[in-house]
C-alpha cells in the first residue's frame, strides 16, 4: 500500500465550477498535511497546509481532513484556467522528523 | 532573487560522467533536502540533512552522494552518471516556521545519454 495515494487523473471540470481532489494517507500518526501546486516543467509551489480536522479556507481553496478517515482533500471553488495544473498531496508522517511524502498527483484540467 | 536557487537549470551528460547539481538558499532554514521527479513516480527523497552536520539518506540514495558545505548549500554528486538516473531533480527546505512545509527550487532537469 502505498503511503499517500491520490487518483491521477486526469481531471477535467468546467471553468467556475468546483474542482474536488482527494488523498488518502496510511500513517495513523500523521501530523500535518500540505497541497502543492506544480505546473508542467514548474517546480511545486505550497498553496495550502492543514494540520487539525475540519475545514480551512483561503480564498477559492478549502482544504478539508479527516484524520480518523486518513482523508484529506482539496476544494477549488471558481476553478479558472490558472488552476489547470497537476495537485500533489503531501504529509509528514512523523512528529520530530520532518520529511514530507508525497503522492503521486493528480493532474486537473479547467476546461474553458 | 529566488529565495532557493538550483545551478544548472538543464543539463545532458554522458553515461560514467561525474556531475554535481549545486543548491543554496536565502530563507536561513536548517533542513533541506534532494528529491528526483520522474513521471508517474512522483517525488522520491534522495537524501536529506536537519544542520550543517548531519546527512541523511533517503529511499533512493544509491549511486548519489551530498554534501553540506554550510547552511546555506547543499550540492547533489552522481558519481558516474547513468541513463536512468535522467529525472527532475529538485531542492528544497523547511523549518519550523512553516511547520516543515517545503520550499522548493526551481528545478535541474538532467539527461544522461
Amino acid at each position: 500500500q502505498k503511503e499517500v495515494e491520490q487518483n491521477s487523473g486526469p481531471l477535467s471540470v468546467p471553468e467556475g465550477a468546483i474542482a474536488s481532489l482527494n488523498c488518502t494517507y496510511s500513517d495513523r500518526v500523521s501530523q500535518s498535511f500540505f497541497w502543492y501546486r506544480q505546473y508542467s516543467g514548474k517546480s511545486p509551489e505550497l498553496i495550502m497546509s492543514i494540520y487539525s480536522n475540519g475545514d480551512k479556507e483561503d480564498g477559492r481553496f478549502t482544504a478539508q481532513l479527516n484524520k480518523a478517515s486518513q482523508y484529506v482533500s482539496l476544494l477549488i471553488r471558481d476553478s479558472q484556467p490558472s488552476d489547470s495544473a497537476t495537485y500533489l498531496c503531501a504529509v509528514n508522517p512523523n512528529f520530530g522528523n520532518e520529511k514530507l511524502t508525497f503522492g503521486t498527483g493528480t493532474r486537473l484540467t479547467i476546461i474553458p | 532573487d529566488a529565495d532557493v536557487t538550483q545551478t544548472p537549470r538543464n543539463r545532458i551528460t554522458k553515461t560514467g560522467k561525474r556531475i554535481m547539481l549545486e543548491c543554496s538558499q536565502t530563507k536561513g532554514h536548517d533542513r533541506m533536502y534532494w528529491y528526483r521527479q520522474d513521471p508517474g513516480l512522483g517525488l522520491r527523497l534522495i537524501y536529506y540533512s536537519f544542520d550543517v552536520k548531519d546527512i541523511n539518506k533517503g529511499e533512493i540514495s544509491d549511486g548519489y552522494s551530498v554534501s553540506r558545505q554550510a547552511q546555506a548549500k547543499f550540492s547533489l554528486s552522481l558519481e558516474s552518471a547513468i541513463p536512468n538516473q535522467t529525472a527532475l531533480y529538485f531542492c528544497a527546505t523547511s523549518d519550523e516556521g512553516q511547520n516543515y512545509g517545503y520550499t522548493f527550487g526551481s528545478g535541474t532537469r538532467l539527461t544522461v545519454v
